[in-house]
């Protein structure tokens, strides 16, 4: 079946440098790739959507200039946090509709695990 | 209101009970909706997806869809420990909205021996 891959699953960085996780649909093409957050006890919050050859679009209370998305290829979208403060640790999802879906269904990444200090 | 709400729980059953979980929607054009497992640091798997009023079943699962409630539950027969997770509910919106989901806070289940 359809699978996506994320990398890395964790990585710790130092408050200030800006940290690069990355989307990858395996056997698929993906027009569309979704980016969630997910704090310890929270449910998923949609970031922004990933739009191939497009700009991103981003929901109320996302800082774009601050979450930097690139879906440069069918099977690549990249998210890249920013002078990242400890506020950012988070879980980071990403994820893509099933090909020819009708009912949205979505697979997820492993997800990346943000740790800012 | 909330778009998509779920009791936090936890929700406690013992081995091969039955677990029960709910979910209500705010937005009546709500066209599809699922049901996700996730595991504590793991990203979420799809457990079913329903989208026509009624019981969809699919082994020891069964989802209800209720458009006219706004309700939409998941039904686990046989609970076992492995089902001990957060189950999350997401709603996609009205047609043309694109694949855009909204999930709820989840569900925590425990299931005991």
């Amino acid at each position: 079946g359809a699978v996506v891959s994320q990398h890395p699953s964790w990585v710790i960085c130092k408050s200030g440098t800006s940290v690069k996780i990355e989307c990858r649909s395996l056997d698929f093409q993906a027009t569309t790739m979704f980016w969630y957050r997910q704090f310890p006890k929270q449910s998923l919050m949609l970031m922004a959507t990933s739009n191939e050859g497009s700009k991103a679009t981003y929901e109320q209370g996302v800082e774009k200039d601050k979450f930097l998305i690139n879906h440069a290829s069918l099977t690549l979208s990249t998210l890249t946090v920013t002078s990242a403060h400890p506020e950012d640790s988070s879980f980071y999802i990403c994820s893509a509709p099933r090909p020819a879906g009708k009912t949205g269904e979505l697979f997820f990444g492993e997800g990346s695990r943000l740790t800012v200090l | 209101q909330k778009e998509v709400e779920q009791n936090s729980g936890p929700l406690s059953v013992p081995e091969g009970a039955i677990a029960s979980l709910n979910c209500t929607y705010s937005d009546r054009g709500s066209q599809s909706f699922f049901w996700y497992r996730q595991y504590s640091g793991k990203s979420p798997e799809l457990i079913m997806f329903i989208y026509s009023n009624g019981d969809k079943e699919d082994g020891r699962f069964t989802a209800q869809l209720n458009k006219a409630s706004q309700y939409v539950s998941l039904l686990i027969r046989d609970s076992q420990p492995s089902d001990s997770a957060t189950y999350l509910c997401a709603v996609r919106g009205r047609t043309g909205g694109g694949n855009k989901l909204t999930f709820g806070t989840g569900t925590q289940l425990k299931v005991e021996l």
